[in-house]
């Protein structure tokens, strides 16, 4: 089973819709979690960190259930520019702080 | 501006001959790292540092070599690249151990490396 996973898509949704990705985990001692966002053949870039209590930045929230080893990212009112892969992240302690990524869910947002 | 610098971006080279990418970042963070990405795979880390003079392999070191002789300089160097060695490398830097509050990584532009 791979440490973090994630369906690769492709989402295909209208405008204004509203999208989630789920992403799993496997080390039940994972301690941080974050979603980046990556465009086509450009650099990860931070969307958002993932607190326990959940969070909510504009048209995103992210949750994290700890219980069933899940985060999630829910876009509300989906714009063109959301066109993207999401990354989901997963940072766990061990010798050094482990950072692992997951392979990235393909978002597209049609007119 | 804060960033993690890159070079190159493109780079198309024959197998076995000696390359080294460099990576450089502007924001005094301790840690710095090599990821490779390609299809199907994610990002894969290569190596990382937490600190000047102290690297240590990731999950996907063979083939690659690392130093950190100053903090704001981490580059990749490939002793004798092979096919396999194509792919999209990112250079990333953070404050603290791995990803740290919200700030998390800073990316750099990526290098796409093509070995024939």
């Amino acid at each position: 089973r791979k440490e973090v996973e994630q369906d690769p898509g492709p989402f295909n949704v209208p405008e204004g819709a509203t999208v989630a990705f789920n992403c799993t985990y496997s080390n039940s001692a994972s301690q941080s979690f974050f979603w980046y966002r990556q465009d086509c053949r450009k650099e990860p870039k931070l969307l958002m960190s993932v607190y326990s209590s959940g969070n909510e930045d504009g048209r995103f929230t992210a949750q994290l259930n700890r219980a069933s080893q899940y985060i999630s990212l829910l876009i509300r009112d989906s714009k063109l520019s959301d066109s993207a892969t999401y990354l989901c992240v997963v940072k766990s302690l061990g010798g050094y702080q482990k950072v692992t990524f997951g392979t990235g869910t393909k978002l597209q947002v049609i007119p | 501006e804060a960033q993690v610098t890159q070079n190159p971006r493109y780079l198309i080279t024959v197998t076995g001959k000696k390359l080294t990418v460099t990576c450089s970042q502007n924001m005094n963070h301790e840690y710095m790292s090599w990821y490779r990405q390609d299809p199907g795979l994610g990002l894969r880390q290569i190596y990382y540092s937490m600190n000047v003079e102290v690297t240590d392999k990731g999950d996907v070191p063979e083939g690659y070599k690392v130093s950190r002789k100053e903090k704001r300089n981490f580059p990749l160097i490939l002793e004798s690249p092979s096919p396999n060695q194509t792919s999209l490398y990112f250079c990333a830097s953070s404050s603290g151990q791995g990803l740290y509050g919200d700030r998390g990584y800073t990316f750099g532009s990526g290098t796409r490396l093509t070995v024939v």
